[in-house]
């Protein structure tokens, strides 16, 4: 099993260029997430979603859109990058959202808006 | 509003030594808490959770973390510090009756030999 995977690993984008990163995961899970991690800022929620065809704001959404066409994959998408948006992006996966569940992370996007 | 507070940068350990990575918590009804670390160039990794009952969690790699009502804390420790327990340490609470977490800005540990 290969858990949480993301897709690209790195990527560098030139301002105003648009891209998807992928999280695909083969734990059937219900609920993934999209986190970005900045230096100082510990991680902090973008989007998530508690189910297939389902997604829902975190605490920094703007600039970014997600969907969850298919319950194994969570894409988020930047329509116009920002040099701000340059950080660390993780997806994360949880079973269920009763009683407190372990979020499993994958291994991280690395983005560089220049 | 509900908050997790890590409030040292780094810690610095040698090897052998125990270690604590403090974490201090502000939350709405019951708290349940983790502990994730992170090595270099890795996603995070689950060490341990607090739900309820005994304050004292053990959770993965000899860590363990004791939950304290009264001071609101929840820090990690481990008896004897490894090498290879380097990595950044974050604490997070879940966000209450969301499925949300919220975590701190992250502790780095830095074991020496």
């Amino acid at each position: 099993n290969a858990g949480v995977t993301q897709t690209p690993k790195f990527r560098v984008l030139k301002t105003g260029q648009s891209m998807t990163l992928l999280c695909a995961q083969d734990m059937n899970h219900e609920y993934m997430y999209w986190y970005r991690q900045d230096p100082g800022m510990g991680l902090r929620l973008i989007h998530y979603s508690v189910g297939e065809g389902t997604t829902a704001k975190g605490e920094v959404p703007d600039g970014y859109n997600v969907s969850r066409l298919k319950k194994q994959n969570f894409l988020l998408g930047l329509e116009s990058a920002a040099p701000s948006q340059t950080s660390v992006y993780f997806c994360a996966v949880a079973r269920t959202g009763g009683e407190p569940d372990t979020q499993y992370f994958g291994p991280g996007t690395r983005l560089t808006v220049l | 509003a509900q908050s997790v507070a890590q409030p040292e940068d780094q810690v610095n350990v040698a090897e052998g030594n125990p270690l604590t990575v403090k974490c201090t918590y502000s939350v709405s009804g019951n708290p349940y808490l983790f502990w994730y670390v992170q090595y270099p160039n890795r996603g995070l990794q689950f060490l341990l959770k607090y739900i309820t009952g005994d304050n004292l969690v053990k959770g993965s790699y000899g860590f363990e973390a004791e939950f304290n009502k009264s001071q609101t804390s929840f820090h990690l420790k481990k008896p004897s510090a490894l090498v290879s327990d380097s990595a950044l340490y974050f604490c997070a609470v879940r966000k209450f009756n969301t499925d949300k977490l919220i975590f701190g800005t992250g502790t780095r540990l830095q074991v020496f030999p």
